[in-house]
């Protein structure tokens, strides 16, 4: 049962342009979600977070939007860097679960220069 | 300050076998959780503990199992291993093992395990 779901294993982009990564999750009551930066041979980085009583969040060139409505969550990354390649991790909590994390699949993403 | 720690970074053992893997969390983190990444599945929770305790757990068999010591340093052990074992073993550490705005879990860089 794979309740965080990112459907696009791979994305790739022009740098300068937009990259948007897309999550759905299926538990209602997860309340804080995550995104992480993982390159090769690294482990993964926290990135940006949002709350569920959030809509948006912000963070330099990332942005995290929330529908709690749709159960969908996105990464807006503006401009692509080259530097953003990386696989990034979508991820879910609930206040009660302590740090149990439960990730997505991951997306590649590719920014060509 | 030293990120987490994990050792060792790659290890090749042969079925039936049993593996123990490392990981010292950041200095003052108390919390310490285990994650399983295998390709296309994303990163599987396997526990978390606190303060030596275990405090949460994932679906994972019997043969997974971990301690930590009163450092907060941590231990994983497999026992007879199997090929679908073969992954990326992650830990990370937290201050209080509660993934909120103000906290925030820090992953070292893995152990890949083969299992042969």
């Amino acid at each position: 049962d794979q309740q965080v779901k990112q459907n696009s294993p791979s994305l790739s982009v022009q740098e300068g342009r937009i990259s948007i990564l897309n999550c759905d999750y299926t538990n209602s009551m997860f309340d804080y979600f995550l995104w992480y930066k993982k390159y090769p041979a690294e482990g993964p980085t926290f990135l940006i977070s949002i709350s569920s009583i959030k809509d948006k969040n912000e963070d330099g060139r990332f942005t995290v939007f929330l529908n709690k409505s749709a159960k969908h969550l996105s990464l807006h990354i503006v401009p692509s860097q080259p530097g953003d390649s990386a696989v990034y991790f979508c991820a879910a909590s609930e206040y009660t679960s302590g740090s149990r994390l439960t990730f997505g699949e991951g997306t590649q993403l590719t920014v060509n220069p | 300050k030293a990120g987490v720690t994990q050792t060792p970074r790659y290890l090749i053992k042969t079925r039936g076998q049993q593996v123990t893997l490392s990981c010292s969390p950041i200095s003052g983190h108390r919390s310490v959780s285990w994650y399983q990444q295998t390709p296309g599945q994303g990163l599987q929770f396997l526990f978390e503990y606190f303060s030596e305790t275990q405090r949460n757990k994932g679906n994972f068999p019997g043969r997974f199992s971990g301690r930590q010591f009163s450092n907060s340093r941590s231990e994983m052990n497999v026992s007879t291993l199997e090929l679908g074992d073969s992954a990326l073993y992650l830990c990370a550490s937290s201050f209080t093992g509660t993934a909120t705005t103000n906290e925030k879990l820090f992953f070292g860089s893995g152990t890949q395990l083969s299992v042969l």
